[in-house]
């Protein structure tokens, strides 16, 4: 069943942060996170593997609430390259189901 | 090193066509996958494998079939193509050494088809 992200779309002024949300109704083991720019394919952000693991790639970091079936994406003091759709991804290695995507624009 | 290569870039199909997409990939990833990506609909997934010779079914598996004979190519087959089909469609490869160790997906750059 597919993950729910939200919210679908935000807008942001450079130097703000975004939080984006993913939650599923079955119970998590991995959440993967990916970020696509209009017109490329999906590239790969970062994993968590455990309930309660923080992970983070220079100023984009992530959470995983095991018991709540959800993961958050932060993204502190937005950059212009910020921008894109941000997918997250659950499931195993072996078969990954992905949310509907977030739509991140930040503006200068 | 290539990646993920995805032909051809670009195809416009009539309906009832068939057609085959090429997705290969060198980095000796077990786990490939198909995916499909509509507007507002995010990746949804079509076939997966994890390893030669063993394939099975994702989401949207309805009208393709796929195959993989060998650990670096799985190719997609539109049996008679429909416009319900135009969409630009994603191949994908992973692998793990563990269960706790995970590897993200590897994105091939597309193919986007057409159908009229």
């Amino acid at each position: 069943q597919q993950p729910v992200q939200s919210p679908q779309a935000v807008i942001l002024r450079e130097g703000e942060d975004a939080v984006i949300n993913c939650s599923s109704s079955k119970a998590l083991y991995s959440v993967h996170w990916y970020r696509q720019k209009h017109g490329e394919a999906p590239v790969f952000l970062m994993i968590l593997l455990k309930g309660g693991e923080q992970k983070g790639h220079e100023k984009i970091s992530a959470s995983f609430n095991e018991k709540k079936q959800q993961s958050s994406l932060y993204l502190t003091a937005s950059q212009l390259s910020y921008s894109g759709t941000y997918f997250c991804g659950t499931g195993s290695a072996r078969q990954l189901t992905f949310g509907s995507g977030t739509q991140l624009t930040v503006l200068p | 090193n290539a990646g993920v290569t995805q032909t051809p870039k670009f195809q416009v199909l009539k309906t009832g066509q068939s057609m085959t997409l090429q997705c290969a990939q060198d980095m000796n990833h077990e786990y490939m996958s198909w995916y499909r990506q509509d507007p507002g609909m995010g990746l949804r997934l079509i076939h997966y494998s994890v390893g030669a010779g063993i394939t099975d079914q994702g989401e949207v598996p309805n009208g393709y079939n796929v195959s993989r004979s060998t650990t670096e190519d799985f190719p997609l087959r539109l049996l008679s193509a429909a416009p319900s089909q135009t969409s630009v469609y994603f191949c994908a490869s992973s692998y793990s050494t563990s269960l706790r160790q995970v590897y993200g997906y590897t994105f091939g750059s597309g193919t986007r088809l057409t159908v009229v």
